[in-house]
């Protein structure tokens, strides 16, 4: 059956430091991989997209890879702040957006 | 541009009461979506819309139904409630081109507590 599947339920890093979030997929083969942001009591907020024909996406701090291989993303926050303190969802876009399919998050707390 | 507007903010329903959730976009956005999201599981998608007057089931669709006579509204209908649909549901919409940006955009959530 197919799956989604992020690295931890919560990580906690200290200001300053990379933050690496994990998303591995399963029996999918996504056009595209996104990655979204949630704050307690909010819906989603887009961030990054990555098609299955790129291997990297930067934008400002922020830096996803996606190996097609391996059926996994890596999502890269550096030089992290207390305000990137969120949960961060991985989302497997199949037949160009017709359906979502989202991991279950990985709520990240940085650390003054 | 207001975005994804959702209506209510919070219910309480008791079993086997109706109600409806309504969703609204201005974007002019073809593609619709109706999620629920559970501590801890991620978000669930129970029904989608690709455009005013289609639509299909999700991953979760059981115990709901849509409807979609215009672009702009996609409601969201409980007709007997349950105490398992207790949760925070979001509604979601985009606009996918081929080879183009997919990303959606979500409305603020309606939490639902059936007791």
């Amino acid at each position: 059956s197919q799956k989604i599947e992020q690295n931890s339920e919560a990580l906690n890093i200290q200001e300053g430091k990379t933050a690496t979030l994990t998303c591995n997929y399963t029996n999918y083969s996504p056009a595209y991989l996104q990655w979204y942001r949630q704050d307690p009591g909010r819906g989603p907020v887009f961030l990054l997209l990555i098609r299955e024909n790129e291997k990297e996406k930067r934008k400002e701090r922020l830096k996803v890879t996606f190996d097609t291989t391996l059926k996994q993303s890596l999502f890269h926050i550096t030089a992290s702040q207390p305000a990137d303190s969120a949960t961060y969802l991985c989302a497997l876009d199949r037949n160009y957006g017709q359906n979502f399919v989202f991991g279950p998050g990985t709520r990240l707390s940085v650390l003054p | 541009n207001a975005g994804v507007t959702q209506t209510p903010k919070f219910r309480i329903l008791k079993i086997g009461q109706s109600m409806t959730l309504q969703c609204a976009q201005d974007m002019n956005h073809n593609y619709m979506y109706w999620y629920r999201q559970d501590p801890g599981m991620g978000l669930k998608l129970i029904y989608y819309s690709v455009g005013a007057g289609i639509t299909d089931k999700g991953e979760v669709p059981n115990g709901y139904n849509v409807s979609r006579s215009t672009t702009e509204y996609f409601p969201l209908r409980l007709e007997l409630a349950a105490p398992s649909q207790t949760s925070v549901y979001f509604c979601a919409s985009s606009s996918p081109e081929r080879g183009m940006n997919t990303e959606a955009f979500f409305g603020q959530g309606t939490r639902l507590t059936v007791v």
